[in-house]
C-alpha cells in the first residue's frame, strides 16, 4: 500500500502567516490522485482539495494545493482563527486500500 | 443536503462482533457514481480506511482488515451496516461512515457522519 507522511507534525503558526503543509508518498500516487481533509476538535474531517489542486465546493480561495507524484502541498495563505485543525491528505492513485497521511496539527 | 448518521453499540466485549449502522438522509444510496464507506479512527491517530459498498452490493475491504470485515447496504431504508468480528482492544475507535465519490478517475470522500465511539473492553 501506499504510505503518505505528512510534514511538519506539528505547525505552530499566528493567523495571518502563511501555512505550507507537506505531503510525501511512498511511491507515485498516478499523478494527482490526492486529496486534502481539514478536522477541527470532535468533528469529522471536512474535504478541502481533490485531484491535488482543485478546492472543494465552498473553499475559500486562501486554500491551494499543488503537487504531483510523490509530493504534494497544502498552502493555506492567509491564516484565520478558523484554519488551525489537523489537516490529512488521502491519495487514491492506488487502491484499495485508500490511505491517509498521519495528519499535521496546525496551532497558534 | 446528504446527512449521514451512525448508530449501534458504543461498547462491546473483547472477542465479540461490533455492529453498527448508517442512516442516509438528503439523498440516495442508490445514486450512481458515490459509494458507502466506512473509517475509523484511532484514540488521537490518524485515519484508517476500512471499506465501501455499492448499492449494487459490490464491495470491497482494506486487505489489513478483509477476513473480519462485512459491509452490508439496505437500499430499501437508505441505510448500510459494518459487522466487524473478533473484535479487541486494538479496535477502539470513533467509526464514520461517509460517502465517497468515485467517477472519472476522482475518488474522495465528500460528506460524513459525526463519528460513533466504539470501546471494547469487558
Amino acid at each position: 500500500e501506499i504510505v503518505l507522511t505528512q510534514s511538519p507534525g506539528t505547525l505552530s503558526l499566528s493567523p495571518g502567516d502563511r501555512a505550507t503543509l507537506s505531503c510525501r508518498a511512498s511511491r507515485s500516487v498516478s499523478s494527482t490522485h490526492l486529496a486534502w481533509y481539514q478536522q477541527k476538535p470532535g468533528q469529522a474531517p471536512g474535504l478541502l482539495i481533490y485531484d491535488a489542486s482543485s478546492r472543494a465546493t465552498g473553499i475559500p480561495d486562501r486554500f491551494s494545493g499543488s503537487g504531483s507524484g510523490t509530493d504534494f502541498t497544502l498552502t493555506i495563505s492567509r491564516l484565520e482563527p478558523e484554519d488551525f485543525a489537523v489537516y490529512y491528505c488521502q491519495q487514491y492513485g492506488d487502491w484499495p486500500p485508500i490511505t491517509f497521511g498521519q495528519g499535521t496539527r496546525l496551532e497558534i | 443536503q446528504v446527512q449521514l448518521q451512525e448508530s449501534g453499540p458504543g461498547l462491546v466485549q473483547p472477542s465479540q462482533t461490533l455492529s453498527l449502522t448508517c442512516t442516509v438522509s438528503g439523498g440516495s444510496v442508490r445514486l450512481g457514481g458515490y459509494y458507502w464507506t466506512w473509517t475509523r479512527q484511532h484514540p488521537e491517530k490518524g485515519l484508517e480506511w476500512i471499506g465501501y459498498i455499492y448499492y449494487s452490493g459490490s464491495t470491497d475491504y482494506n486487505p489489513s482488515l478483509k477476513s473480519r470485515v462485512t459491509i452490508s447496504i439496505d437500499t430499501s431504508k437508505n441505510q448500510f451496516s459494518l459487522r466487524m468480528s473478533s473484535v479487541t482492544a486494538a479496535d477502539t475507535a470513533v467509526y464514520y461512515c461517509a460517502r465517497l465519490f468515485w467517477s472519472n478517475g476522482l475518488v474522495y470522500f465528500d460528506y460524513w457522519g459525526q463519528g460513533a465511539l466504539v470501546t471494547v473492553s469487558s
